[in-house]
């Protein structure tokens, strides 16, 4: 089975640009999880999908980003504008089960996207 | 709040020694507990987890893991590390009813020939 697919692996903008990530999660997971790692610091959760519904969105930073997962395949991260802070890898990761038995089923991560914002 | 302490940023270890990565945790409930293992321009890898049951949970690539629920700990251990075990190291933990993974900031570990 292909694992979780990311797109691009870098992405190098200035400060001001526009950037879309792009993940394609394993066939049939319903949840699909983005992360972002800032260098030298903790994994942070940003979202969760369930299917194309936000299942929670707390630990999106601000209003620039913008997640979507239409038709509950594919999802896209869109930085609008992109800021220096916002430097760092954004991972994607799915999973296949819903409700309390996902709970204990592992993620599967992508390879994450390295964003640098200059 | 829930949170994950790696106390760690680097663990050097010989090759053939015992190697250990410390994880502390704080949840409330019962806590659902991870080991991820990076390794360079790649995605996390799970190696293990706690869900419950016998303490001691065996993984991938000979890893294991201790839970000690008085100490609040999930701490990464094997018998004998090769080189090739060098990588990064995330702990993390899910809260009862919440499907999210909560991260520590995740441990260097270098194995020296």
């Amino acid at each position: 089975e292909a694992g979780v697919t990311q797109f691009p692996s870098h992405s190098v903008i200035e400060k001001g640009q526009t950037v879309t990530l792009r993940c394609d999660p394993i066939s049939g997971h319903d949840n699909l999880y983005w992360y972002r790692r800032v260098m030298g610091k903790e994994i942070k959760f940003l979202l969760h999908f369930v299917k194309e519904s936000k299942q929670d969105e707390s630990g999106m930073p601000n209003n620039r980003f913008l997640a979507e997962r239409t038709g509950g395949t594919y999802s896209t991260l869109k930085v609008q504008p992109a800021e220096l802070e916002d430097s760092g890898v954004y991972f994607c990761a799915s999973s296949q089960n819903q409700g309390p038995s996902s709970y204990n089923s592992p993620l599967h991560f992508g390879n994450g996207t390295r964003l640098t914002v200059t | 709040a829930q949170s994950v302490a790696q106390p760690e940023d680097q663990v050097n270890v010989a090759e053939g020694n015992p190697l250990t990565v410390k994880c502390t945790y704080s949840v409330s409930g019962n806590p659902y507990l991870f080991w991820y293992v990076q390794y360079p321009n790649r995605g996390l890898q799970f190696l293990l987890k706690y869900i419950t049951g016998d303490n001691l949970v065996k993984g991938s690539y000979g890893f294991e893991a201790e839970f000690n629920k008085s100490q609040t700990s999930f701490h990464l251990k094997k018998p004998s590390a090769l080189v090739s075990d060098s990588a990064l190291y995330f702990c993390a933990v899910r809260g009862w009813g919440t499907g999210k993974l909560i991260f520590g900031q995740g441990t260097t570990l270098q194995v020296k020939p």
